[in-house]
């Protein structure tokens, strides 16, 4: 079985903060960690994936994510956040193979002026 | 030139009607999804194809059928709508045969709403 929660449905940063979305996954297996963000009206956007390799994540945008096992983490962090971050950002964890992919229930990232 | 494309857009309908919704990549990916998102957005996938066959089917209802013709398309056929069937239905596509570390691409949406 797999999952992830996503802490905060809703996080706001001025323009120019550091932004920081939380995820910690539950799995039985080793796993592949994924961050997608929607914008509105939108689908959703590879932003990076994990697997297996490198435990920091580079993705686009400016974005990057840590695994960290020991603490079963994939947070999100960017260091500086622009208006045009503003979006809906999922995280989402699978075992690989020809498994499904689980998603979490988003964080909603406002940015302010 | 949009990789994942969905028609319609957005759909209103009547409870009790029978409706359905394409899906088409032009990526040459094998694998098509189909995912929905509710109102709360929450996103779970419903069905995955690889090259025509069926790969993952979670536990939606029967009403729901899933349809294959060629790699390039995934069209999801829904009877008997109901008011629990609103929210908005993505159809996504990966390379390889269907492995969960591929990156999916998603399609815009369609919009379902039953009144």
């Amino acid at each position: 079985a797999q999952s992830v929660t996503q802490l905060g449905s809703h996080v706001s940063v001025s323009e120019g903060a550091l932004v920081l979305l939380r995820c910690n996954y539950s799995s039985s297996v080793p796993p592949y960690l994924f961050w997608y963000v929607q914008y509105p009206n939108q689908g959703l956007q590879l932003l990076l994936k994990y697997t297996s390799a490198a435990t920091l994540v580079k993705g686009i945008n400016g974005f990057e994510a840590e695994f960290k096992k020991s603490e079963t983490s994939f947070h999100l962090t960017k260091p500086s956040a622009h208006m045009s971050d503003a979006a809906e950002y999922f995280c989402a964890v699978s075992p690989g193979g020809y498994q499904k992919v689980t998603f979490g229930t988003g964080t909603k990232l406002q940015v302010i002026p | 030139d949009t990789a994942v494309s969905q028609t319609p857009k957005y759909l209103v309908t009547q409870m009790g009607n029978d409706k359905s919704i394409k899906c088409e990549q032009n990526l040459g990916h094998d694998t098509m999804y189909w995912y929905k998102q509710d109102s709360k957005k929450f996103l779970k996938i419903m069905f995955s194809y690889n090259n025509k066959e069926l790969i993952i089917n979670e536990t939606v209802p029967n009403r729901f059928s899933p349809k294959s013709p060629d790699k390039a398309h995934l069209n999801l056929h829904i009877n008997s709508l109901e008011l629990g069937d609103s929210a908005v239905y993505f159809c996504a596509s990966s390379q390889g045969g269907g492995n969960s570390v591929e990156t999916q691409y998603f399609g815009p949406g369609t919009r379902l709403l039953v009144l």
